[in-house]
Parts: structure tokens; sequence; C-alpha cells
């Protein structure tokens, strides 16, 4: 069983729809959660933290529910722009710190 | 201000030839890391570095090795590339809360 689990996807969607992503994670040792973006051929990159208490950063919002090991991630009117592919990354913030990674969430957003 | 940068960005190797990544960084971070991405597949951990002289496994190190003899460079050796080793390799360091990557290195075994 991969530790985080993400639909593959692809998501099309057109723009301004709202679209949700989810990802669940099996070790609940892990202690902090993240949203990355990675474009086609390109490094991944921090879109957001996320918090126990849910927490939005302009139209992205993300959840995190520690008992069912769930997090999420929601885009409010999708632009273009937003194509890409949406990774859950979870870590433990002791000894290594190294991330771990599902396998990402394919999204495109049309015309 | 560069961030992490990585070299070579592509390489092609053939079975059995030897190479090094090298991976650099700025911003004076202690943690750095090694990753592979494969198509289909999160990034998986090769190996990792809490400070300089200091190296240790991640999930699949099997076929490389690292060394960290200054604190701002971490590099990546493949002694006998594999075909299994075809991948896109990352390089990250960490500050407390967020980790940097660099732009990749595309690696071709044939």
């Amino acid at each position: 069983r991969k530790e985080v689990e993400q639909d593959p996807g692809p998501f099309n969607v057109p723009e301004g729809a709202t679209v949700a992503f989810n990802c669940t994670y099996s070790n609940s040792a892990s202690q902090s959660f993240f949203w990355y973006r990675q474009d086609c051929r390109k490094e991944p990159k921090l879109l957001m933290s996320v918090y126990s208490s849910g927490n939005e950063d302009g139209r992205f919002t993300a959840q995190l529910n520690r008992a069912s090991q769930y997090i999420s991630l929601l885009i409010r009117d999708s632009k273009l722009s937003d194509s890409a592919t949406y990774l859950c990354v979870v870590r433990l913030d002791t000894g290594r710190r190294a991330l771990t990674f599902g396998s990402g969430t394919r999204l495109q957003v049309q015309p | 201000n560069a961030g992490v940068t990585q070299t070579p960005k592509f390489r092609v190797l053939k079975t059995g030839q030897s190479m090094t990544l090298l991976c650099a960084q700025d911003m004076n971070h202690e943690y750095m890391y090694w990753y592979r991405q494969d198509p289909g597949m999160g990034l998986r951990l090769i190996h990792y570095s809490v400070g300089e002289g200091t190296t240790a496994k991640g999930e699949v190190p099997d076929g490389y090795n690292v060394s960290r003899l200054k604190k701002q460079n971490f590099l990546l050796g493949l002694e006998s590339a594999a075909p299994s080793q075809t991948s896109v390799y990352f390089c990250a360091s960490s500050a407390p809360y967020e980790q940097y990557f660099g732009p990749g290195t595309r690696l071709t075994v044939t």
C-alpha cells in the first residue's frame, strides 16, 4: 500500500469550475502536510501547507482530517493557468524531515 | 539568488557507465535530499544529508552513492548505470517548513 494515495485523474474541467482533490495517508505519525504543484517537466513547488483548522489562500482551500488521515484541496474559479499536477505531500517533522509524495492528480482546465 | 541548481540538465548514459550529478544551494540550508521521479509515481527519496559531512539512505538507495563535502553541495553518483535508473532526478534543500527543489536532471540509460 502506498503511503500517500491520490486519484491520478486527469480531471478535465471548464474555466470557472470548482474542483476538489483528495488524498489519504497511511502513517498516523505524519506531522506536516502540504500540497505541491508540478508543471509539466518542471520541479515541484509548494502551493500551500495544510493545517488541521483548514486554511485558505485566495482561490485555494485546504483541509486536513487527522482522524481519517485525509487531506483535501479545493480550487474555486479555475483558471487555465491552474492546469498542472497537484501532489499531496506529508512529512514526519523529526529526523530526516524528508517528504513523502503521492503520485499526483492531474488537472486540465479547458477554455 | 539562484536557490537550488542542478548539473547537468540532461544526460544519456550507456549501461555500465558512471556519472555524478551535482546539486548546489545558496540558502545555507543544512538538510539536502536526492529524489527520483518515475512516470505515474511520486518522488521517492534516494539519499539525504542533515549537514556537511553526513549522508544517509532513503527508500531507494541501491545503485547510488552520495557525498556532502561542502554544505552547499550534494553529489549523487551512479557507479554502474542500469536502465532501471532512467528517471528524472530532483535535488532539494530544506528550510524548517519548506523544501526547495532544483530544476531536475533527466537521465536516460540505454
